[in-house]
């Protein structure tokens, strides 16, 4: 199956620092990227969606500026947490999607972020 | 409004015994589509069963069943024969037809523990 890998898999940051995320489709093109956050015993609540060459489309609440997300090519998106904090810590988890026609998404391992 | 609810938040069984996690999901869309997802303790999702709302066939897959009633708005998973190795989040998941940009909503997920 497709195969989509996140790095680093876990970062432990001082507050103030910024931290950057890496989604990679392995083999397959991801047309659509999208990145979840998950807090301790929560559901996925999705953050932004993009489509590579174009800008992500922001949730609701969610802070563009905060988040960043560059997906510069057909396999490859970026989440940079800027200037984080203490409650930006959460586990960040991004997947990605070829197939419009079944909307099937497959997911990263996911990245485990610590702000101290 | 869209919307997936997995009432059970927690489920603790006997390994061995049968267990039916509940989903239930509120669409205006009649084309989308449902799915399930694990989620062990390592976070990484695993990708289970995919259904499309026009078939409603119930469908199995070794000791995992699932039962999806349009009528009910209800797609509930059956594990057979319960393994400790079964532990884990479980997420139903609905994602609407593409219109260029789909979303998948997540419902709360369940817990749970299964017992030797």
């Amino acid at each position: 199956g497709a195969v989509v890998s996140q790095h680093p898999s876990w970062v432990i940051c001082k507050s103030g620092t910024s931290v950057k995320i890496e989604c990679r489709s392995l083999d397959f093109q991801a047309t659509t990227m999208f990145w979840y956050r998950q807090f301790p015993k929560q559901s996925l609540m999705l953050m932004a969606t993009s489509n590579e060459g174009s800008k992500a489309t922001y949730e609701q609440g969610v802070e563009k500026d905060k988040f960043l997300i560059n997906h510069a090519s057909l396999t490859l998106s970026t989440l940079t947490v800027t200037s984080a904090h203490p409650e930006d810590s959460s586990f960040y988890i991004c997947s990605a999607s070829a197939d419009s026609q079944y909307n099937e998404q497959f997911f990263g391992p996911g990245t485990r972020l610590t702000v101290l | 409004a869209q919307k997936v609810t997995q009432a059970q938040t927690e489920i603790s069984v006997v390994e061995k015994e049968d267990v039916t996690l509940d989903c239930v999901y509120e669409t205006r869309d009649t084309t989308y589509y449902l799915f399930w997802y694990k989620q062990p303790p390592s976070g990484e999702l695993v990708f289970l069963i995919r259904r499309n709302s026009f078939d409603e066939q119930n469908e199995i897959s070794g000791r995992y069943s699932w039962n999806f009633q349009k009528s009910t708005s209800s797609f509930n998973f059956t594990i057979t024969a319960s393994q400790v190795v079964d532990s884990a989040v479980y997420f139903c998941a609905l994602t609407p037809p593409n219109t260029g940009g789909f979303k998948t909503i997540f419902g709360a997920g369940t817990r749970l523990f299964v017992k030797a």
